[in-house]
């Protein structure tokens, strides 16, 4: 079936670095597109959204790319800081679906 | 704070105890659900409650029950659960179905 998927499960960076994170989604019919941060012991918090009509979007030190040519999305992290550290999942809303479908998900450390 | 506030935050049940989930929201939102978090895994939809009613409930076991008495409040009302139930059980509300979730922090479950 269709799925959103993410590259690395695992991405370890420097304290100043930049991050990029990826994922893959399945559904091209899909119009809207999220990326949540999860700490330990919390609940997935909203980072930045984005919708079809877009190919990029930009917040805090956070930006979200899309490129519906490939059915690719990925979020940069500007700086990265310790506090960056965190699961990140992206998730689309498919077409007749009542909610968003999520990814598994990518870990973040960061290294002062 | 998400304005999404969830209790317990930790439970730990046997087999044969009946428990409850609780979940409040505080954004005037108008659909409510209830999300499974397995480690390695997806974040999986259980229940969907729009305008108290609900409208899926993507073939979760009876022996987990829910309850919406009104556009605030959700809860999971737990029975007789298996090992296999111990997960993260994630509470969030939307103003518009497909779009943005908000979501609370979780209650940790562990059935033993």
């Amino acid at each position: 079936g269709e799925s959103v998927g993410l590259h690395l499960p695992t991405l370890s960076v420097q304290e100043g670095d930049n991050s990029i994170i990826n994922c893959a989604y399945s559904n091209s019919a899909s119009d809207y597109f999220i990326w949540y941060k999860q700490e330990s012991g919390k609940g997935p918090q909203f980072i930045i959204d984005i919708r079809s009509n877009m190919d990029k979007r930009q917040g805090q030190r956070v930006t979200v790319l899309l490129n519906k040519t490939v059915k690719h999305l990925s979020l940069q992290i500007a700086a990265t800081q310790p506090g960056d550290s965190a699961v990140y999942f992206c998730a689309e809303n498919p077409p007749g679906y009542s909610t968003l479908t999520f990814g598994k998900g990518t870990m973040l450390l960061v290294s002062p | 704070e998400t304005g999404v506030t969830q209790t317990p935050r930790h439970l730990v049940m046997g087999m044969t105890n009946k428990k409850s989930l609780k979940c409040e929201q505080h954004l005037g939102h108008n659909a409510m659900y209830w999300y499974k978090q397995s480690a390695k895994k997806p974040l999986e939809l259980m229940f969907v409650y729009s305008l108290e009613e609900r409208v899926e409930n993507n073939s979760v076991p009876s022996r987990f029950s829910p309850e919406c008495p009104n556009s605030s409040h959700l809860f999971l009302h737990l029975h007789t659960l298996q090992p296999e139930d111990s997960a993260l059980y994630l509470c969030a509300s939307t103003g518009q179905k497909g779009e943005k979730l908000f979501f609370g922090s979780g209650t940790q479950l562990s059935v033993l």
